[in-house]
Parts: C-alpha cells; structure tokens; sequence
C-alpha cells in the first residue's frame, strides 16, 4: 500500500541521547516535511526538503538536522535530546514545494525525552 | 507575525450542522487548507479553497473570503464518527505552509 511510513511509533529517550526518526515514502513526491505537535498549538515546521539532495530549515529547527540523500527517506536526527523536544512528530510528503493541494501524513512519532 | 485563530472546542448533536471558523494573517496567501485529525491519528486532507466562495464535497462544505482573511468549514448531518480535531492552515507567500491549533469538534448523540 503506497503511502509514508514512520519509525519508531513511540519512544523513551534518556536526555543527552542521540536519536534518528526515520520516515519513508513511496509515493515518488518531491517534498518532504517535518513537524511537530504540542498541546494548545499549530503544526510546527522543523525542516522541509522541496527535492531530493536539497533542505530548509522551518520555524523551529534549532536542535535538529535531516538530510535527504533520495526521494523515499527524509530522516530527523536528534543530536542531543532535551527534555523540550517532548513531543508528537509528523513527516508528511507532497508531490511538490509549490502548487500541488494536499500533503500526506505518516502516523507520527512520539517521543518523550526524560 | 503570522496568526492562525480558530476555536479550541465545540460541541454539536448528532445529525445536526456546524460551522468551524478560521481568521488569519499571513505573509502572503497561497491557498487554504483543512484536516481532519483523529486523536492519536495523522490529519488527512479535507478542503482546499484558493479562490473566494464555497467548495462543496459530500456533507463537508469549505468556505474562503480572501479579503476578510476568514474561512470556514461547514459539517451537515454529524455522524459520531465526526468527532474530531479539524485543522485550519494557510500556505504562506513562501508556499509554507501556517498551522491553527485546531478545532476540537465533539459529537453528542
């Protein structure tokens, strides 16, 4: 079933760790988004990537990197968690940076960094 | 600033109709957009207006004034399964896109 898948679903992670969510589509779009979710706020923009082999940074990059070596995988990388980045992250896809409609979503990643 | 304001929770009976409401202020304006999203779950798409007026699809109705800065979505015939978070975001000059906080609609029977 074609669509964007994320990794892990949900995770502990002690402060100081280093960690790498994964996300994977297979539908060939040119985009790719991450974003995170807080109570009581909007979608925020962590990073974007408008093709492959290029990336930007969105509202809240500060303490995060991605890297987009292909089309499919758009990994988040955490170099050293802190417990502010306790929250919900969603990679979405589009099939471009520009005019097209709707962005698809993976099922998220939750992550509780103690 | 960039602002997107919509209201934090209604509740609605089974079977009847409400309106969402949105109001914004963007750097630029590049379309608007509804989600929908479960709790626990992604958004998925529902509307997209870019020009004035209403866009009808099924019970779901999305409505734009560019130049009041305000939309809303329009559920007819709640159904339980309603019962949801519906987003409002705005694609910005730089075609990124803005986030309301979201509309928290609970369903009543």
């Amino acid at each position: 079933i074609a669509g964007i898948t994320q990794a892990p679903t949900s995770q502990i992670l002690a402060a100081g760790r280093r960690m790498t969510l994964r996300c994977t589509q297979d539908m060939r779009h040119n985009a790719m988004y991450w974003y995170r979710q807080d109570l009581g706020l909007g979608l925020r923009l962590i990073h974007y990537s408008n093709t492959a082999g290029t990336t930007g940074k969105g509202e809240v990059p500060d303490g995060y990197s991605v890297s987009r070596a292909n089309t499919d995988d758009f990994p988040l990388t955490l170099a050293s968690a802190v417990p502010s980045q306790t929250s919900v992250y969603f990679c979405a896809s589009s099939l471009s940076g520009g005019e097209d409609t709707e962005a698809f979503f993976g099922q998220g990643t939750r992550l509780t960094v103690v | 600033g960039q602002n997107i304001d919509q209201p934090t929770e209604m509740t609605a009976t089974e079977g009847a109709i409400v309106q969402i409401n949105c109001t914004y202020q963007t750097s630029g304006f590049n379309g608007l957009f509804w989600y929908q999203q479960h709790a626990g779950e992604a958004p998925t798409f529902l509307s997209y207006n870019v020009l004035d007026g209403l866009e009808e699809k099924g019970r779901f109705s999305s409505f734009l004034s560019r130049s009041k800065g305000y939309s809303y979505l329009l559920l007819k015939e709640l159904q339980m399964k309603d019962s949801a978070s519906y987003l409002c975001a705005v694609r910005d000059s730089n075609y990124q896109l803005i986030w309301g906080a979201g509309t928290k609609l609970i369903i009543k029977p």
